[in-house]
């Protein structure tokens, strides 16, 4: 299966502490999103790659997040001092040209 | 700044039963691109069907079809002959069709549940 798959599946941290997910993205694409889905929400963009270059940042996020694409394959998502407000669904999506995003599995972040 | 509502939040039906899931969108780009998600209990997003906003052709595929409105705005999604496996939380969503600005818009989901 080559489909987007993000690590971990789960997490579960104290408040203040740091924690990092990675996101593999199908192959061929050269576009990587992040958003945060809460319960009985649609997801919310977070930020989004072209290659390795982080296009655009949402003006909701906090500076305690932050995001790379180092070789414009992977991206791991850095979230510092967790809050309990930050405990949501992490989803990447990636995409080719045609702006068909597809996702992955998600990453359940629960702060304690 | 772009909005997708779905007024809907819950859909319950008998199986075999049509139902039809609303959705109503407004942005200012004048090329977009409209979506549908589904996601079911396990929780993970399946891409539906991507329209382009220059292409109002309605789209069938299996027993799924859609149904493109520009004049009102809406991308409304109609299931035929539904199954218990369609029982899912479906989400509509909306980007704009230039580069660099593609993030999805989503709206809140209607949670759809079959009834055996």
């Amino acid at each position: 299966d080559t489909g987007v798959s993000q690590d971990p599946r789960h997490k579960i941290t104290k408040r203040g502490q740091n924690v990092t997910f990675r996101c593999d993205p199908i192959s061929e694409h050269n576009r990587l999103y992040w958003y945060r889905q809460t319960l009985g929400q649609g997801p919310e963009f977070l930020t989004y790659f072209q290659n390795e270059a982080q296009l655009e940042k949402s003006r909701l996020l906090s500076d305690r997040f932050s995001a790379e694409r180092p070789k414009g394959s992977f991206s791991t998502l850095e979230i510092q001092r967790t809050e309990q407000g930050d405990s949501a669904m992490y989803l990447c999506a990636s995409s080719g040209l045609a702006n068909e995003q597809f996702f992955g599995p998600g990453t359940r972040l629960t702060v304690l | 700044a772009q909005k997708v509502t779905q007024a809907q939040t819950e859909i319950s039906v008998v199986e075999k039963e049509d139902v039809t899931l609303d959705c109503v969108y407004e942005t200012r780009d004048t090329t977009y691109y409209l979506f549908w998600y589904k996601q079911p209990p396990s929780g993970e997003l399946v891409f539906l069907i991507r329209r382009n906003s220059f292409d109002e052709q309605n789209e069938i595929s299996g027993r799924y079809s859609w149904n493109f409105q520009k004049s009102t705005s809406s991308f409304n999604f109609t299931i035929t002959a539904s199954q218990v496996v369609d029982s899912a939380v479906y989400f509509c969503a909306l980007s704009a069709a230039n580069f660099g600005n593609e993030k999805l818009t989503f709206g809140t989901g209607t949670r759809l549940t079959i009834i055996p």
